[in-house]
């Protein structure tokens, strides 16, 4: 298997701009979560979707985030406008069932977001 | 009380060492604490988990050992290598919120040869 594919691995946009991060979680897992990693803040929750519906987006800093599923093997993370402080590690992780015990939280490799 | 707080933020051993972190929790409600180790550039993996029914796991060099009452578990890595040298992150959640884990700050590990 692939593991959870993430795109673009780097990302560099000026602030304002439009940022879209993309997902393709492992085949067969039913479960999708978006992290944000920082120095500052560690590694956070930002959604997760259970059969490409969103559980729990009380993560998400504002509604300049958006998230979506529009099937079991894609999902994309925008960011409209973008800001400077919105510079990080984006982490896509892909599961089976409802995580936890026995349904490990499979990570991707990341897209390192910079916002000048 | 969501919050999992890991210390040290940085630690360094020497090879052969043992190497402990530790991690405590609020909230009693937590059932299922896993570690995640991860090197630079890629994304955590899991190492290690365990369920608060027992108060220790082994699986090779990587021990957890999980103290209900104090709300507190901890990571012993055993025989410490280069090669164990990354960032590690506690975690925990509920059966509630499975899929909500809460991660700790992480600490960098560095095993110097």
């Amino acid at each position: 298997d692939a593991g959870v594919i993430q795109s673009p691995r780097h990302e560099v946009t000026e602030m304002g701009q439009e940022v879209t991060l993309r997902c393709k979680p492992i085949s067969g897992h039913n479960s999708l979560f978006w992290y944000r990693q920082t120095m500052m803040r560690g590694l956070e929750l930002l959604i997760y979707f259970n059969n490409n519906v969103p559980i729990d987006d009380s993560g998400m800093p504002e509604d300049r985030f958006s998230a979506k599923m529009p099937n079991a093997s894609f999902s994309t993370l925008k960011i409209q406008p973008s800001e400077p402080r919105d510079s990080a590690v984006y982490f896509c992780a892909s599961s089976r069932g409802h995580g936890g015990p026995g349904n490990e939280q499979f990570f991707g490799p990341g897209t390192r977001l910079t916002v000048l | 009380q969501q919050q999992v707080k890991q210390s040290p933020q940085s630690l360094i051993v020497q090879k052969g060492g043992i190497s402990i972190i530790n991690c405590a929790y609020e909230n009693t409600a937590f059932d299922y604490f896993p570690w995640y180790q991860q090197f630079p550039g890629k994304g955590p993996a899991l190492l290690i988990a365990i369920r608060p029914d027992v108060s220790e796991k082994k699986e090779g060099r990587f021990t957890i050992s999980f103290n209900k009452s104090a709300k507190q578990f901890s990571l012993h890595i055993m025989d410490s290598q280069p090669g164990d040298s990354a960032t590690y992150f506690c975690a925990a959640s509920d059966e509630e919120g499975a899929q909500k884990l809460v991660f700790g700050q992480g600490t960098r590990l560095t095993i110097n040869p």
